[in-house]
């Protein structure tokens, strides 16, 4: 079966400091990768997906990055964390050609203080 | 901008009665999808309806959709306090797209 992790799951940072949540997958090959915030008590905003190795697609334009440098890992950086960052992180995959549901990992609830 | 908006934004109802939550969206999709997210935590799929689908059920979860509408609504019978939850709709959209677009979501609380 397939499953999905994210680490770590609390993360506290001062502003201006890196960012790295790393997001894998088990249990399946070439999946679809999405990254996704979500605010408090808000729905889910999509940062970034990849279909694909090195395959990024970003939706919306901020001060963060990802990067897929293998085929079931998802990373989501930062070079200088800012207070808007702070939120619920959620990875989650889907079986290739779309269209279809997705798995999402735990989330990683991160404070920019 | 955000494809699904559902509504009620709120719903508290007691364990035994059924919960109906409704879903809006803008453009034409391949499936609109329904899911449950339980507090601080990620994303559980519940059920998927295609765009060529009308009614489906699973469990005590019935979906219907609407294209000419551009409308879905979540049923669930028999609710219970562990139901309490968000539920958030998304729709794939035609065109080939490999995204989601998720609504803003609703919240339900079952009273026991």
């Amino acid at each position: 079966s397939q499953t999905i992790h994210q680490w770590p799951a609390t993360l506290v940072q001062p502003v201006g400091s890196p960012l790295s949540l790393e997001c894998t997958v088990e249990g399946t090959s070439n999946p679809n990768l999405y990254w996704y915030r979500q605010a408090a008590g808000r729905g889910l905003q999509l940062l970034f997906y990849s279909v694909g190795i090195g395959q990024i697609s970003s939706e919306v334009p901020q001060n963060l990055s990802a990067s897929r440098p293998q085929d079931r890992q998802f990373i989501l950086s930062s070079k200088k964390l800012l207070l808007s960052d702070s939120g619920f992180y959620l990875c989650a995959w889907s079986l290739t050609g779309g269209r279809s549901e997705q798995y999402f990992g735990p989330g990683t609830r991160l404070t920019v203080t | 901008s955000q494809q699904g908006e559902e509504d009620p934004q709120a719903l508290s109802i007691q364990e035994g009665e059924n919960a109906t939550m409704n879903c809006s969206y803008k453009t034409s999709i391949n499936n609109l999808q329904w899911y449950r997210q339980n507090s601080g935590r990620g994303l559980v799929h519940l059920i998927l309806i295609r765009s060529n689908e009308r009614e489906k059920h699973s469990g005590r979860l019935r979906v219907t959709l609407d294209t000419s509408k551009k409308s879905s609504s979540l049923l669930i019978t028999a609710s219970r306090a562990a139901d309490t939850a968000s539920y958030f709709c998304a729709t794939s959209t035609q065109g080939g797209s490999e995204k989601l677009v998720f609504g803003k979501g609703m919240k339900l609380t079952v009273n026991p």
